[in-house]
């Protein structure tokens, strides 16, 4: 079992629908990051949690600790957010490492 | 613009070749890393850099060795290069880990 699963692999969607991307991890971390990967493109780190809740424009990012879970929505979905998703975490044991969730791709229909 | 810089976009080697991808950052972090991106694995750490003057081993790192040049320059280098090294390359910074990272565009490699 990988330390970080996440579901869906795959979303499709129409644009303006509320989306919901969710990330789950076994081990004990120092923080969890959500990266977004654009088609043949580079990675940007969206967010880094250690609790609670972080906003930036359309994009919510939600961390409970005690369930090991992280959530990222999008709210008024584009075109645009297309792209992969990628969970990752900082161990706190074996500090410098992330570890990756598998990604998933998202796609909005317009 | 601030940031992490790799080089090269893309490569093509022959099995047995050598080659060094170089990465740069102007943000004075203190920790670099370079990772693979492969279908269906996930980012994969090779090695890291916790600060200048120290590298580790990270999930894979057979094939590669790599070099902190300074604080701002942190290179791998593929010494004979293997079919099973195609991949994309991305090269990352950051103060700490608990701190967000910074990656770069990310680089192309295939071997044939």
């Amino acid at each position: 079992k990988n330390e970080v699963e996440q579901s869906p692999q795959n979303l499709t969607a129409q644009e303006g629908e509320f989306i919901t991307i969710n990330c789950s991890y076994s081990v004990g971390i120092s923080a969890l990051h959500w990266l977004q990967q654009h088609p043949g493109g580079g990675i940007v780190s969206l967010f880094m949690l250690s609790s609670g809740k972080k906003k930036h424009g359309r994009l919510i990012a939600t961390i409970n600790i005690q369930e090991k879970h992280s959530s990222l929505h999008i709210t008024a979905s584009h075109p645009r957010d297309s792209a992969v998703y990628i969970c990752a975490v900082g161990l706190i044991q074996g500090a410098q490492k992330l570890v990756f969730g598998q990604g998933t791709r998202l796609t909005i229909n317009p | 613009n601030a940031g992490v810089t790799q080089t090269p976009k893309f490569q093509v080697l022959k099995t047995g070749q050598s080659m060094t991808l170089q990465c740069a950052q102007d943000m004075n972090h203190n920790s670099m890393y370079w990772y693979r991106q492969d279908p269906g694995m996930g980012l994969r750490l090779i090695y890291y850099s916790a600060s200048e003057g120290t590298t580790d081993k990270g999930e894979v790192p057979n094939g590669y060795n790599v070099s902190r040049l300074n604080k701002r320059e942190f290179s791998l280098r593929l010494e004979s290069a293997a079919p099973s090294q195609t991949s994309v390359y991305f090269c990352a910074s950051s103060v700490s880990v608990r701190m967000g990272y910074t990656f770069g565009s990310g680089t192309r490699l295939t071997v044939v």
